[in-house]
């Protein structure tokens, strides 16, 4: 994998439903990747910065684990709600890309009462 | 504790004229990043700063010059504005290079 790819590219969910996502990223020169959470009109947040092998992390609702040998991530969100409502970015970063980090083109998520 | 703030927040300009894009951090985060927003692309790398006086090209560079004479200051220069520069531009910043904060973005519409 040469770049960062998200999918699915939108998803709709119910109100209560659970649901989940997928990031890829290049395995070779791994340092961390990055969640961030984007609603409309806002500027990207900071979800998770994982950087460990089977790492996993949770806020709330909203977990996510990290694969680094083959190079993916998933996030989670149990329970959807309304305010879960928002574009999920991840981002790869590289030790030899220092500080540059490769962002996917998001997972938009739309959860409906 | 005002972290980082971007102005103007909205700008409309004509094609061809020379606009400039502030960008303000007050945790003295050594680096400082400027991304576009594109459709089905997210967020894009214009230019990137390690430190004051050290910038770097991201991988949209064309048509923009950036400064950083002041660790607070990361100023974004669109020369020649055109209409595929219309976007919403985010200011970025991280004490490491790693966890990076966004400021508010500014929507700039070239006419």
């Amino acid at each position: 994998i040469l770049n960062v790819e998200q999918s699915p590219q939108s998803l709709h969910v119910q109100e209560g439903d659970s649901t989940n996502f997928t990031c890829s990223f290049p395995s070779s020169n791994f340092y961390a990747l990055h969640w961030y959470r984007w609603e409309t009109a806002k500027s990207p947040e900071a979800l998770f910065v994982m950087t460990l092998n089977g790492d996993e992390k949770k806020k709330g609702r909203i977990s996510a684990t990290l694969n680094t040998k083959e190079g993916y991530s998933y996030l989670y969100i149990k329970g959807s709600q309304p305010e879960d409502s928002a574009t999920y970015l991840c981002a790869s970063l590289t030790t030899d890309s220092w500080g540059k980090l490769q962002f996917g083109a998001g997972t938009q998520v739309v959860v409906t009462p | 504790d005002a972290g980082i703030t971007q102005s103007p927040r909205y700008k409309i300009t004509e094609t061809g004229r020379q606009v400039t894009l502030m960008c303000h951090q007050t945790w003295s985060h050594s680096y400082m990043f400027w991304y576009r927003q594109d459709l089905g692309h997210g967020l894009r790398l214009i230019y990137y700063s390690a430190a004051a006086d050290i910038t770097d090209k991201g991988e949209v560079p064309d048509g923009y010059v950036v400064s950083r004479s002041k660790t607070e200051n990361f100023p974004l220069t669109l020369e020649s504005a055109t209409r595929s520069q219309t976007s919403v531009y985010f200011c970025a910043s991280s004490k490491t290079g790693n966890e990076q904060y966004f400021g508010p973005g500014t929507r700039l519409t070239v006419t």
